[in-house]
């Protein structure tokens, strides 16, 4: 089964920093990738997913962007971010099954 | 579009109680459906699934059906713990391009001793 690793576990920024968030995943190759926001007591918010290298679909238009330099990598990054950011964010990747792996989150608050 | 709906919460119950999460779905065609579970500042974990009509998911004394005819995958445990205090989320899957879960927006369970 595939582990998936997200860093850091709890992240404050300011208001207009820049973001980076890091998930690999191991177990699997060539997984589909995940990014997904849960603000505080509401449901998960599909972000982007990824089927493989290089290759972002976005779901919402906002103030975030992925990435997916290598195949068990996938990053969220923001230039700037806003108050409306905060929340907690979570990577998946999909198994052969298609079921989806979480990993742990991060807790982002920006202050 | 496709769409998940699950009962809001919080359901708070007394421990040994029977517990009861509804969930119905909108959907074209047949999607595969799951419970995720997420404890207190964790991630999501799966906790069962089903893949087509009249399969039943357990897990843990869980237990859920995949009722085509009335759109439903009710989740259900007999006598709960104070560990299955935690945020259960239903879920549905189409094997399609990008395989993406359409969540419900989740209930919340607690569970006093």
């Amino acid at each position: 089964s595939q582990t998936i690793h997200q860093w850091p576990a709890t992240l404050v920024q300011p208001v207009g920093s820049p973001l980076s968030l890091e998930c690999t995943v191991e177990g699997t190759s060539n997984p589909n990738l995940y990014w997904y926001r849960q603000a505080a007591g509401r449901g998960l918010q599909l972000l982007f997913y990824s089927v493989g290298i290089g290759q972002i679909s976005s779901e919402v238009p906002q103030n975030l962007s992925a990435s997916r330099p290598q195949d068990r990598q996938f990053i969220l990054s923001s230039k700037k971010l806003l108050l409306s950011d905060s929340g907690f964010y979570l990577c998946a990747g999909r198994d052969l099954n298609y079921e989806q792996y979480f990993g742990p989150g991060t807790r982002l608050t920006v202050t | 579009g496709d769409s998940v709906t699950q009962m809001e919460g919080p359901v708070t119950l007394s421990e040994e109680a029977f517990l009861t999460i509804n969930c119905t779905y909108t959907a074209t065609g047949y999607p595969s459906l799951f419970w995720y579970v997420q404890y207190p500042g964790e991630g999501l974990q799966l906790l069962l699934k089903a893949t087509k009509a009249d399969d039943k998911g357990s897990n843990k004394g869980f237990e859920a059906t995949y009722r085509k005819e009335t759109t439903s995958f009710h989740l259900e445990k007999g006598s709960v713990q104070v560990s299955d205090s935690a945020v259960y989320f239903c879920a549905l899957l189409y094997k399609a391009a990008g395989n993406k879960l359409t969540f419900g927006g989740g209930t919340r369970v607690l569970v006093k001793p």
